[in-house]
């Protein structure tokens, strides 16, 4: 069974840093490609950044291009991501995403349950 | 980068069909296959229904199909059920700054 369990979010103020991580399990983690998609009453589901397989493919959104910064550990089954500079328009509930191929254009096949951040001063 | 286009919601009798739209442009929908599609009922995170489409992943449905004709994607549920009630998404392969992105949510309710 696929698990993605997300951890790291919390409540923190306008300029300051979070560490998300994703424990998986279930698949062969180096066979794919992971995204991060966060979801908020505001934007809805918003595509954050993505990762394929061997990390040589790496994209972000605008929105966050330059304080985000998605990494993977293959030999931990681990996804990470390090955000930088939050804004309040950064809340959300941030979700840990599996690709269906190794590459970044299988679409999002299985979810985690989320990990919430907030941002307010 | 702007979102796909869907009606805030739609509904049906058990058993109808319904189908929902997403309209992009030719960056997104029209440029490209990889449109997908995602159900997501209240306070659970979306599952995936069809890729590339219209493809179902093993386990979904086939009252769920998929096409797509120009910039427009659709979705079809067919007999429909009490427990397809929920929000559903559409999301396409982009060549704009962001690699994906996602449509507004349709709101789909059983009568």
């Amino acid at each position: 069974e696929v698990q993605l369990v997300e951890s790291g979010g919390g409540l923190v103020q306008p300029g300051r840093s979070l560490r998300l991580s994703c424990v998986t399990s279930g698949f062969t983690f180096d066979d794919h490609g992971m995204h991060w998609v966060r979801q908020s009453p505001r934007k809805g589901l918003e595509w954050v950044s993505g990762i394929n397989w061997n990390s040589e493919s790496i994209a972000y959104a605008d929105s966050v291009k330059g304080r985000f910064t998605i990494s993977r550990d293959n030999a931990k089954n681990l996804l990470y991501l390090q955000m930088n500079s939050l804004r309040l328009e950064d809340t959300a509930l941030y979700y840990c995403v599996k690709d269906k191929d190794a590459w970044l254009t299988g679409g999002f096949d299985y979810w985690g349950q989320g990990t919430l951040v907030s941002i307010s001063s | 980068q702007s979102a796909l286009t869907q009606p805030a919601s739609v509904s049906g009798s058990p058993g109808q069909s319904i189908t929902i739209s997403c309209t992009g442009t030719s960056s997104d929908i029209g440029g490209f296959d990889h449109v997908s599609w995602y159900q997501q009922h209240l306070g659970r995170a979306p599952k995936f229904i069809i890729y590339d489409v219209t493809n179902r992943p093993a386990g979904v449905s086939n009252r769920f199909s998929g096409s797509k004709s120009g910039s427009t994607a659709s979705l079809t549920i067919s007999g429909l059920q009490t427990g397809d009630e929920a929000v559903y998404y559409c999301s396409s392969y982009s060549s704009t700054s962001a690699l994906y992105v996602f449509g507004t949510g349709t709101q789909v309710t059983v009568l």
